[in-house]
């Protein structure tokens, strides 16, 4: 079993639908919490940052997170074409003086008009 | 403000050779840190560079090497690259905070492609 788990898709949904994407995870020392968005050809950007559980709002974007059952959650509202990308889920824990996130496989979302 | 920058976008190169991929980290930012994603995957660990020393390490091989500079720019070497090294190789940045977690600033990446 991989530490991190996401379905790769791909998900397809109409502009102006709901998004919502999702992680397991297995490692219960894991503290920080992170969403990266990644265009094709190009390096992830980091979207989201939370640490612990609880919710966290950033425009369009809400981010959820539920230690106890090793579930993490991103919401996409009001999506638009330009949203269509891959979205990584990450997540990381204290480690030899650092934290090294591990990521997910990534799902891909498109967007249609 | 210049974000992280990859040297060169796209390399091909056939097995046996040897490769080195270059990294300039984000203005302000003293942390490097390496992955290797192949297609369909998410981004794994291969080290990371601070104080121009190798901090952290992942589950790669001893053909994976690197190196950073007093400018905090970054050198990832490969030998004997086999057909399994072909893949998008990114340098992500931060800044160090001590024990707390950094925000990574990735590049555009390298793709290389071993024939």
């Amino acid at each position: 079993q991989k530490e991190v788990e996401q379905d790769p898709g791909p998900l397809s949904v109409p502009e102006g639908a709901i998004v919502s994407l999702n992680c397991t995870y297995s490692n219960s020392a894991f503290q920080y919490f992170m969403w990266y968005r990644q265009y094709s050809r190009k390096g992830p950007e980091l979207l989201m940052y939370t640490y612990s559980s609880g919710n966290k709002e950033d425009g369009r974007f809400t981010a959820q997170v539920d230690k106890s059952s090793k579930y993490i959650s991103l919401f996409i509202r009001d999506s638009q074409p330009s949203d269509s990308a891959t979205y990584l889920c990450a997540m990381s824990s204290p480690s030899g003086g650092s934290y090294i996130p591990t990521f997910g496989r990534g799902t891909s979302l498109i967007v249609h008009p | 403000d210049a974000g992280v920058t990859q040297s060169p976008t796209h390399l091909i190169k056939t097995r046996g050779q040897q490769v080195t991929l270059r990294c300039s980290p984000k203005s302000g930012h003293d942390t490097v840190s390496w992955y290797q994603q192949a297609l369909g995957q998410g981004p794994q660990f291969i080290f990371q560079y601070y104080e121009e020393e190798e901090r952290q390490r992942g589950n790669f091989p001893d053909r994976f090497s690197g190196h950073q500079f007093p400018n905090y720019s970054s050198e990832l070497n490969v030998n004997a690259l086999l057909l399994g090294d072909s893949a998008l190789y990114l340098c992500a940045s931060s800044l160090a905070r001590g024990r707390t977690n950094e925000k990574l600033f990735f590049g555009s990446g390298t793709q290389l492609s071993v024939l």
